[in-house]
């Protein structure tokens, strides 16, 4: 079935360095792509989505591309603030159903 | 996009009793899901809700356990049964949003379940 890979955290970095969270992920078909972030105590927060091949998702300084070569779909960011410290969630919408599927998140902590 | 609310936002409740979480929207949307997110883990999809239908219960995933209600396009409960402390988790509702397909969802701010 589909599925979402990340890279494991928790992931610390300090203030401006540059973040990359690697994400993969298995489906049939041309899904849609996601990150979601998660600040602490808060709900789920859509960050940026694309929904074909070579489409770039972007806000908040943060981008994606989606890259159906390599099934892949990296969150970057070119320098890191504290307030970006959250739980960062890599999400599908596959093309043959209504429902996502999320990967198991990357805790992100950004040190003054 | 849409605005979305759950009550209660948190609550601790003892092993054995049931839980209904509501959710409402302020816009009328087609499709609403169920997620519970279980301390330090993602998410999992319990359930989709469609107004007028059954729900759709994924692996896992029981009516007798989880019973949820749509009763229109705006609002929708969903009940935790005989609940043990494996059952403590956040759970979430979201709605779909889209062309012909959940190409965007919005989620609302969950309800934090403590089962004792």
């Amino acid at each position: 079935g589909d599925s979402v890979t990340q890279m494991e955290g928790p992931v610390t970095l300090s203030e401006e360095a540059f973040l990359t969270i690697n994400c993969t992920y298995t489906a049939t078909g041309y899904p849609s792509l996601f990150w979601y972030v998660q600040y602490p105590g808060e709900g789920l927060q859509l960050l940026l989505k694309a929904t074909k091949a070579d489409d770039k998702g972007s806000n908040k300084g943060f981008e994606a591309t989606y890259r159906k070569e390599t099934t892949s779909f990296h969150l970057e960011k070119g320098s890191v603030q504290v307030s970006d410290s959250a739980v960062y969630f890599c999400a599908l919408s596959g093309a043959s159903y209504d429902k996502v599927i999320f990967g198991p998140g990357t805790s992100l902590s950004v040190i003054p | 996009s849409a605005v979305i609310s759950q009550k209660p936002s948190r609550d601790i409740c003892q092993r054995g009793t049931s839980l209904t979480i509501q959710c409402q929207v302020d816009s009328q949307v087609t499709m609403m899901f169920w997620y519970r997110q279980q301390p330090g883990q993602s998410l999992t999809l319990i359930a989709t809700a469609n107004q007028g239908s059954e729900a759709t219960y994924e692996s896992g995933f029981v009516i007798d356990k989880f019973p949820i209600s749509r009763p229109n396009l705006t609002f929708s409960t969903l009940t935790v049964s005989n609940m043990s402390p494996e059952d403590s988790s956040i759970y979430l509702c979201s709605v779909g949003v889209g062309l012909g397909r959940t190409d965007t969802q919005y989620f609302g701010p969950g309800t934090r379940l403590t089962v004792l």
